[in-house]
């Protein structure tokens, strides 16, 4: 799987968008982009995922650019509940996988503190 | 909906003892996973199930062993607990891995186990 470079921290205001970045420059064709969180004592959690096309659900929003190297996460409208770790991960499709390949690598993500 | 629940949440024992940390899900989800998690080494795979009566090793397995007898129940084992084996568990499963809508992986709340 390819390796991704996050932000180690960013804060950002509450009820303002929360855009966090990640670059994955060595993404190949058949990699997918996840981003999951960690909120502090809890597992984690999935948010949203993508391969080439621009995805939103209710929880985020996911960009992704046109050459696939980098994509941003969006929390539209942060909230104090937001703040958590979130890891960006890049992960080929698990029935091109297996084994051990079929795990989640979480890196060290970045650790987001919405600001009251 | 109860989703995927860990037990015990915390547990504290000794070097040399066997230690079960249970993991049970409601979604009869067919993939099960266990992680640990330390400090500067992100989350690591232990052991994998496919299905009921199947396991496949991760990336750490060694002094840890797994069955899944039934589809819902995942138990790990430490079979004589060392030091090293101070962690926080978090087990997951995931539906599939055929779609990419199936294979996301849900956590549990995790397992915080100190060996003294």
């Amino acid at each position: 799987d390819a390796k991704t470079t996050q932000p180690t921290s960013m804060d950002c205001a509450e009820g303002r968008a929360a855009n966090l970045p990640c670059n994955h420059s060595t993404i190949s064709g058949n990699e997918y982009v996840y981003w999951y969180r960690q909120i502090h004592s809890q597992g984690p959690q999935y948010i949203i995922h993508g391969l080439k096309n621009n995805e939103t659900n209710e929880m985020a929003s996911l960009i992704i650019t046109e050459d696939r190297k980098s994509s941003t996460l969006i929390l539209p409208h942060a909230t104090l509940r937001d703040t958590a770790v979130y890891y960006c991960i890049v992960r080929v499709h698990p029935q091109l996988s297996s084994g051990s390949a079929r795990q989640l690598t979480f890196g060290s993500g970045t650790q987001l503190t919405v600001l009251p | 909906d109860a989703g995927i629940t860990q037990s015990p949440r915390y547990k504290i024992t000794e070097t040399g003892r066997q230690v079960t940390l249970m993991c049970h899900q409601t979604w009869s989800h067919s993939y099960m996973f266990w992680y640990r998690q330390d400090l500067g080494h992100g989350l690591r795979l232990i052991y994998y199930s496919a299905a009921a009566d199947i396991t496949d090793k991760g990336e750490v397995p060694d002094g840890y062993v797994v069955s899944r007898s039934k589809t819902e129940n995942f138990p790990l084992t430490l079979e004589s607990a060392t030091r090293s084996q101070t962690s926080v568990y978090f087990c997951a499963s995931s539906e599939s891995l055929i779609t990419e809508a199936k294979n996301i992986q849900y956590f549990g709340a995790g397992t915080r186990l100190s060996v003294l």
